[in-house]
C-alpha cells in the first residue's frame, strides 16, 4: 500500500542553524512528490515539488529537496532557519489520483 | 485572485448533532477535493468533485458524511450525526488540472465533537 513516511514528529533548531526535514515513500512506481508547509491558520502552502529529471528541486522561501530513488526518500532542507520558518511541514505523494501525506513535522526555532 | 476558503474555521458540537461544512474553490477550477486530518494522524482524502461530479469518494469514511456540489462551485460536507471520531481538520483543496497534483488548499475548519 502507498504510504509517506515522516519520522520525525517535533523538530528543534537554533535560528541560523541548518534543516533536515525527513520523508520516506513507499510506492511501487516513482510517485510526484511535494512539501506543503502549514502556518496557524494558514492552509497548506506548497513548498515545491518533484516530478521527474533533476533530483535537487528549489523551492520558495529558500528550501529544497533531494530525491533519492535508491532511499525512497525525498527529505527537505534549508542551510538557514528563520524565525518565520516555525510551523508545520508535510510530505506527500501524488500516485495520479490520489494524495498520501505524512503525519507532518513541528518545527520550533528558537533564538 | 482569491484562495481556497473555508467556512466555519472552528467548529464545536456535540455527538449526535449535525453540522455542516463549506469550502469555496479558486474560481475556475473544477476539481475539488476535501481531506481530513486526524489529531496526530496524516491528512487522508475523503473524495473528489470534477465540477459537480464524485470523481472518487473512496475515503468517504461511513454514510454518516455528505457531500454536495451543486452548480459546480462550492461544496458542502455534512456529518450527520456526528460521532466523537470525527473531530479532526478539515480541508479542502482545489486544481485546475487534476493528473498532476498542483492542488491549492484552504485553512481548514477546525470541528470538535463532544
Amino acid at each position: 500500500a502507498q504510504s509517506v513516511t515522516q519520522p520525525d514528529i517535533h523538530i528543534t533548531v537554533s535560528e541560523g542553524a541548518s534543516l533536515e526535514l525527513r520523508c520516506n515513500y513507499s510506492y511501487g512506481a516513482t510517485p510526484y512528490l511535494f512539501w506543503y508547509v502549514q502556518s496557524p491558520g494558514q492552509g497548506l502552502q506548497l513548498l515545491l515539488k518533484y516530478f521527474s529529471g533533476d533530483t535537487l528541486v528549489q523551492g520558495i522561501k529558500g528550501f529544497e529537496a533531494e530525491f533519492k530513488r535508491s532511499q525512497s526518500s525525498f527529505n527537505l532542507r534549508k542551510p538557514s532557519v528563520h524565525w518565520s520558518d516555525a510551523a508545520e511541514y508535510f510530505c506527500a505523494a501524488f500516485t495520479g489520483n490520489q494524495f498520501y501525506f505524512g503525519t507532518g513535522t513541528s518545527l520550533t526555532v528558537i533564538p | 485572485e482569491a484562495g481556497v476558503t473555508q467556512f466555519p474555521s472552528h467548529s464545536v458540537i456535540e455527538k449526535g448533532q449535525t453540522v455542516t461544512l463549506r469550502c469555496d474553490p479558486i474560481s475556475g477550477h473544477d476539481n475539488l477535493y476535501w481531506y481530513r486530518r486526524v489529531m496526530g494522524k496524516e491528512i487522508k482524502f475523503l473524495l473528489h468533485f470534477v465540477k459537480e461530479s464524485k470523481q472518487d469518494e473512496s475515503g468517504m469514511p461511513n454514510n454518516r458524511f455528505l457531500a454536495e456540489r451543486t452548480g459546480g462551485t462550492y461544496s458542502t460536507l455534512k456529518v450527520q450525526p456526528a460521532e466523537l471520531e470525527d473531530s479532526g481538520v478539515y480541508f479542502c483543496a482545489s486544481s485546475q488540472r487534476a493528473e498532476v497534483g498542483e492542488q491549492y488548499f484552504g485553512p481548514g475548519t477546525r470541528l470538535t465533537v463532544l
